[in-house]
């Protein structure tokens, strides 16, 4: 069974930088796919962050272009979100997906205050 | 970007009713290789988002067939028939044929 499961801070603090980790289990990530972060706002606003390739190529939402990085560690099967100067605004709850959504993290809460 | 517009926002109804949902992008969904990349999630509450329907009319696993999904190019539907308590959320469409990805801004079903 594919399994995905964020793991990083639940706090940071305003221009400091966010590192979330997904660890994928049942599935290699280089065998295919993209693998997504998504971020879900207090309300129900979802937005598509970014995704890196199975080959290791990456996408970013422009949004977020001059602060996002998407990396991965294949020896360890999982893929890495970091985002630079976070603002308030950046307070969500922080999904790792393969692909558009049949697999998905449960999801980890991200509140940026001081 | 392309924008999704899904109503209503919200809908309150009882058990054993039929619902539809609607979502309509600003763009034609089907990509150059003819398939139409719209998926639908429900994002029960206190669980993560999963997979209903993908390109906008196959069923994801395990999903009961009461769940369906219809529509072309700019106009897409997701019917529920036979609400059941287990139902209840908030539902988004999304799609992923254009670079970026867009989802709707969710459908909230209540259950009376």
């Amino acid at each position: 069974e594919i399994q995905l499961q964020e793991s990083g801070p639940g706090l940071v603090k305003p221009s400091q930088s966010l590192s979330l980790t997904c660890s994928v289990t049942g599935y290699t990530i280089t065998s295919g796919y993209d693998w997504s972060w998504i971020r879900k706002f207090p309300g129900n606003k979802m937005e598509w962050m970014g995704y890196i390739s199975n080959s290791g190529s990456t996408n970013y939402n422009p949004s977020l272009k001059i602060r996002i990085s998407i990396t991965r560690d294949t020896s360890k099967n999982q893929f890495f979100l970091q985002l630079n100067s976070v603002t308030t605004e950046d307070t969500a709850t922080y999904y790792c997906a393969r692909g558009m959504g049949a697999y998905w993290g449960q999801g980890v809460m991200v509140t940026v205050s001081s | 970007d392309v924008v999704m517009t899904q109503t209503p926002p919200s809908l309150s109804v009882a058990i054993g009713q039929s619902v539809s949902i609607s979502c309509k992008s600003s763009q034609s969904l089907v990509y150059s290789d003819g398939k139409t990349y719209l998926h639908w999630l429900l994002q029960s509450p206190g669980q993560s988002p999963k997979l209903l329907i993908y390109q906008v009319s196959n069923l994801g696993s395990g999903v009961p067939d009461r769940f369906s999904g219809t529509g072309s190019q700019k106009d897409f539907t997701l019917k529920i028939s036979r609400v059941e308590a287990e139902d209840l959320g908030v539902y988004y469409c999304v799609q992923a044929t254009h670079f970026i990805f867009t989802f709707g801004s969710g459908t909230k079903l209540e259950i009376k």
